[in-house]
């Protein structure tokens, strides 16, 4: 079974900081990784996705996550945090993408809080 | 792309009671999943459908059963509700790259 483990559930950073939040995943099958943000009393809005190919996948707001199959990690980085990025991130995992049943194993999610 | 629309906002029902959540998926998006969010944790799956057919469920009781319309609407029906039914319900249509997710429903039960 599928299993989505985020390691940290809150992570305080100072703005313009480097910021790294952990997500290993388990799994026995190919797997289609994401990463999820979801801001106060909103739905969740899709960062980034591993698929295939490259490793290193860039997603949106300056984001970009690392597929390491031998660690069976996905982590997500960004290199400058902004004020802005203070939310709550979701790292899924999906045994299938494309039509079908598929559904997606979502990890307890952290709470990234930027700091002035 | 419309988006994924979902009503209402908010809700408060009593113990016992039946709600009915809406969702209108995006045009051409003919796979609908429902999850539910309690607070602090991650969504879980509850079910999916695919051209009005129920084709996958999460570890869920009969209780919650759903509805999915040709206009790419659907809906999310929960019967005798439990407290612990309080959460965030979010919708997601399935196409080309993927979910794309709506704010929610936010259920409280009382």
């Amino acid at each position: 079974a599928q299993s989505v483990t985020q390691l940290d559930s809150q992570v305080p950073v100072f703005e313009e900081a480097p910021v790294e939040l952990r997500c290993n995943y388990s799994s026995s099958v190919s797997v289609y990784l994401f990463w999820y943000v979801q801001y106060p009393n909103q739905g969740l809005q899709l960062l980034l996705k591993y698929l295939s190919g490259s490793t290193l996948v860039k997603g949106i707001n300056g984001f970009e996550a690392e597929f390491n199959k031998s660690q069976t990690s996905f982590h997500l980085r960004k290199p400058s945090v902004h004020i802005s990025d203070t939310a709550e991130y979701f790292c899924a995992v999906s045994d299938s993408f494309t039509s079908g049943t598929y559904k997606y194993i979502f990890g307890t999610g952290t709470r990234l809080k930027v700091l002035a | 792309e419309t988006g994924v629309t979902q009503s209402p906002t908010h809700l408060i029902k009593t113990r016992g009671q039946q709600v009915t959540l809406r969702c209108s998926s995006q045009s051409g998006h003919n796979t609908v999943s429902w999850y539910q969010q309690a607070l602090g944790q991650g969504p879980q799956f509850i079910f999916q459908y695919y051209r009005e057919e129920e084709n996958g469920r999460g570890n869920f009781p009969p209780r919650f059963s759903g509805l999915q319309f040709p206009n790419y609407s659907s809906e999310l029906n929960v019967n005798a509700l439990e407290l612990d039914d309080s959460a965030l319900y979010l919708c997601a249509s399935s196409g080309r790259v993927g979910y794309t997710f709506g704010s929610g429903t936010r259920l409280t039960v009382v």
